[in-house]
């Protein structure tokens, strides 16, 4: 029933690791999105991909890269993890479309990193 | 580039109060897309409206009810009757579309709104 799902939940992990985050969306959707909510619950794109391809990086740092294995995956790897990358990270899912389309958000991951 | 703003960081109200939250944008587009979703304490974030630039009507839902003026650049949420289920962080965004598909939400910073009996 899940439209868009996010794995794990909660992350919590020592700075300087390495984590991923899974997205998967049931929808149907082509385009695909993480965004970053920070502690102030400021909600900032990060990436979107449409059709496995990267359409945006928003200055993101190297350290965070993204995969979509297909149109309904879009995971979030983040190397050498630092303390500012605590936040809840949000996957999210629309049509493509010229502005149109509404986006769909998972559950979100929170990230804590110690 | 764009811009949404929501001046009103927290609302509190009591129960079956009526609610306005502000909505106010910058864009230079002819052609946009605004949106609201509702944050619950949950954490997820839920979907309410989208509205396109080429629509000025007002829409009501239920208890929502929604105000675009172009004049003013501004797209107001009412809740009429308020709840104490109501209680949640609100968020306007504005769509810019995205070469090669999609597009990208611009948040504003957010409305919490308590609902209290």
């Amino acid at each position: 029933d899940t439209a868009v799902s996010q794995t794990p939940k909660y992350l919590v992990t020592q700075m300087g690791n390495d984590k991923s985050i899974k997205c998967e969306q049931n929808l149907g959707h082509d385009t695909m999105y993480w965004y970053k909510q920070d502690s102030k619950k400021f909600l900032k794109i990060m990436f979107s991909y449409n059709n496995k391809e990267l359409i945006i990086n928003e200055t993101v740092p190297n350290r965070f890269s993204p995969k979509s294995p297909d149109k309904a995956h879009l995971n979030l790897h983040i190397n050498s993890l630092e303390l500012g990358d605590s936040a809840v990270y949000f996957c999210a899912s629309s049509l493509p479309g010229q502005g149109a389309n509404t986006q769909y958000f998972g559950p979100g991951t929170r990230l804590t990193v110690l | 580039a764009q811009k949404v703003t929501q001046a009103q960081t927290e609302i509190s109200v009591v129960e079956k109060e009526d609610v306005t939250l502000d909505c106010v944008y910058e864009t230079r587009d002819t052609t946009y897309y605004l949106f609201w979703y509702k944050q619950p304490p949950s954490g997820e974030l839920v979907f309410l409206i989208r509205r396109n630039s080429f629509d000025e009507q007002n829409e009501i839902s239920g208890r929502y009810s929604w105000n675009f003026q172009k004049s003013t650049s501004s797209f107001n949420f009412t809740i009429t009757a308020s709840q104490v289920v109501d209680s949640a962080v609100y968020f306007c965004a504005l769509s810019e579309a995205l070469g090669g598909g999609g597009n990208k939400l611009t948040f504003g910073t957010g409305t919490q709104l308590k609902v209290e009996l």
